[in-house]
């Protein structure tokens, strides 16, 4: 079965500190792999996207890197702020078949 | 505001009743997705449409569900005799085929259903 492991489950930091995100994944082959997040209560919000032959991306302050022979991905949070409370999403496909993982719950403290 | 909206936000309903749930894509958008999402779980892929065309339901969707895109543009998800267990935030997406791997779809707010 196609999983998408997320690690850890959730993280409180201090605002202005960094953290990583991990996510470990056994979909193959697949399409890209996607960073959602996700506010309370809300939609999730794409981040960033990697196909297959990409190691990292970076939208502002995020920076996601893949490494498909050991089948994980890390998304990089430079100086947090409190907005990046959220839940952080990693979601893996295969065309218009997403596998997503259960998320890492981020808590940025002031 | 020409994201995906759904509607209504919350739903509160007694068991046994009948719900049904509005997606607005982003208009031309041919893809339309139906995910359930549980506390601290991901999205569960439910069923997706390419235009008016429901083409993949999963075995979560059972004879209880059923969605609709009659003319292509948004669509309904019907939950008949809700359960407890249907208790969930009900998400719509939406995206545009590309011969590129990167189709990405962008999601609406969500329904949250509180079955009692």
């Amino acid at each position: 079965k196609n999983q998408v492991e997320q690690s850890p489950q959730s993280l409180i930091i201090l605002e202005g500190k960094n953290c990583t995100l991990q996510c470990n994944y056994t979909v193959s082959p697949f399409s890209n792999l996607r960073w959602y997040k996700q506010d309370t209560g809300r939609g999730p919000v794409s981040l960033t996207i990697m196909t297959f032959s990409e190691n990292t991306k970076s939208n502002g302050r995020y920076t996601a890197t893949l490494d498909a022979d050991t089948k994980q991905s890390s998304l990089h949070i430079t100086a947090s702020q409190l907005s990046d409370s959220a839940s952080y999403i990693c979601v893996v496909s295969l065309y218009s078949t997403l596998t997503f993982g259960k998320g890492t719950m981020l808590l940025v403290s002031p | 505001d020409t994201g995906v909206s759904q509607d209504p936000r919350h739903k509160i309903t007694k068991r046994g009743q009948n719900v049904t749930f509005r997606c607005d894509p982003i208009s031309e958008h041919n893809r339309l997705y139906w995910y359930r999402q549980t506390l601290g779980q991901g999205p569960e892929f439910l069923t997706y449409f390419q235009n008016e065309a429901q083409l993949e339901k999963s075995r979560l969707l059972s004879d209880r569900f059923s969605a609709e895109r009659p003319k292509g543009s948004f669509s309904t998800l019907e939950i008949q005799r809700t359960e407890q267990g249907d208790s969930a935030m009900y998400l719509c997406a939406s995206s545009l085929t590309s011969l590129a791997a990167q189709e990405t779809q962008y999601f609406g707010p969500g329904t949250r259903l509180l079955v009692l």
